[in-house]
Order: structure tokens, then sequence, then C-alpha cells
């Protein structure tokens, strides 16, 4: 069956335009999740969609950074103002809701790069 | 709050030897704990995870790791790598209570012929 999927896989931007990145969950997967991938900082958790339920935004590093999930499925995250340390691979994440488990599902990445 | 520690960012070894790739956790609240591999340009999978039950956990192409609690670690094994394990190994964790995974920075394995 298909995975995640991410769109587009390569984004380069002018430093202050703001970006949209795109994450297909797999189907019947409730939760879903953006992470980051940087030279500097690693991988770190952005933000968990389970649901219907309030998502976690404790990862998000600034308010130039939002999420938001469509119908429990398709996700957009997007950047304003784009900013040169924004440059990273963006992974997107899904999994079951099962209980306490939920194995995440990893899309191949979006790489942005901020100019 | 977690934090994982993976000692070694890269690990050289040869063809068909054995290899360890150490990972070190700390958490104030029980843990998951798990294993995932990227190879050049793709994304994140799976090797193995630990929930529960029996410390030593297999997983997929000939890896293992054994969960232990008194040193906090979950370091992982493979008795005879190969080529094409060459790649990144991150450990990451996940809080009984929250869904966020917590990773290390990555300790990249170069299997050289």
């Amino acid at each position: 069956g298909a995975g995640v999927s991410q769109s587009p896989s390569n984004k380069v931007t002018e430093k202050g335009k703001d970006v949209e990145l795109r994450c297909d969950p797999i189907s019947g997967h409730t939760a879903l999740y953006w992470y980051r991938q940087s030279l500097g900082q690693g991988l770190e958790f952005l933000i968990y969609f389970q649901g219907n339920s309030a998502p976690d935004k404790s990862g998000l590093p600034s308010d130039r950074f939002s999420a938001e999930r469509t119908g429990g499925s398709v996700s957009t995250l997007t950047i304003q103002r784009t900013q040169q340390e924004d440059s990273a691979v963006y992974l997107c994440a899904s999994s079951l809701a099962l209980a306490g488990e939920g194995e995440q599902y990893f899309g191949p990445g979006t790489r942005l790069t901020v100019t | 709050a977690q934090s994982v520690t993976q000692l070694d960012s890269q690990v050289p070894v040869f063809e068909e030897a054995p290899v360890e790739l150490r990972c070190n956790y700390s958490s104030s609240v029980s843990v998951y704990l798990f294993w995932y591999v990227q190879y050049p340009n793709q994304g994140l999978q799976l090797l193995l995870k630990y929930l529960s039950g029996s410390t030593l956990v297999k997983g997929i192409n000939g890896f293992e790791a054994e969960f232990n609690k008194s040193q906090t670690s979950f370091h992982l094994r493979k008795p005879s790598v190969h080529i094409s394990d060459t790649a990144e190994y991150f450990c990451a964790v996940r809080d009984t209570g929250r869904r966020a995974l917590t990773f290390g920075s990555g300790t990249r394995l170069q299997v050289q012929p």
C-alpha cells in the first residue's frame, strides 16, 4: 500500500517568503506528526495531530510556524517569513492511534533551502 | 523531559565484522525505545522497538537491541554487517504518555569492503 507522501520533495525559497509543505498520511492513520531534521539541531519534533483533539504544538520553534490538518487527513505545514535557519528537511509521519504504541511511519521529507 | 545520547557520531567497520551502536537515554518516566535507519536520500525506517516484555528485541535486517533499565541504555548490535548496512542510525525514545519521539543525534555506520 501507499506510504506517507510529501510534497514538494525540494523547495528553494528566498528569505522572507512564506512556504507551504504538504503531507499525505497513510490511509486510516489518525495520528500525524511533523519533525525537522537539520545539521545543527538533529531531528526535532514540531507538532502532532490526533483525530479531532487539539494539536500538540509544543515543538514549534516560533510563531512563524503553523500547521493544519484538514478533514483528519492531509496536513500543511506553513512557515511565514522564512529565515536561513529554517533550512532543513521537514519530515512527516503518521501512525494508528493505538493506546501507547502506534509505530510512526515516515515520509521521504521535503528539503527546504532558504537563500 | 527526555534526552537521548548517541556517543558515536561515526562508526567505520569492515564488512562481515560485528558492530554495536550505543544509545543512552534519560527520562523521569517510563519510555518506549526505538531504532530507526535512514539510507542516503531516503526517509526514516523503523528497525526495531522495545515496548515491554523481553529486554532483547530483534528487528529487521539481522539487527537486535537490548534494553538495560539500570544503565538506561538501548544499544544496537549486528553480528555481521554488509555493505548495504551503510546508513545513519537514530535511537529514539517516547514516554508512554506522549506521542512525540525524541531522537538522538544519529550514528553514521560506514561499512568498508
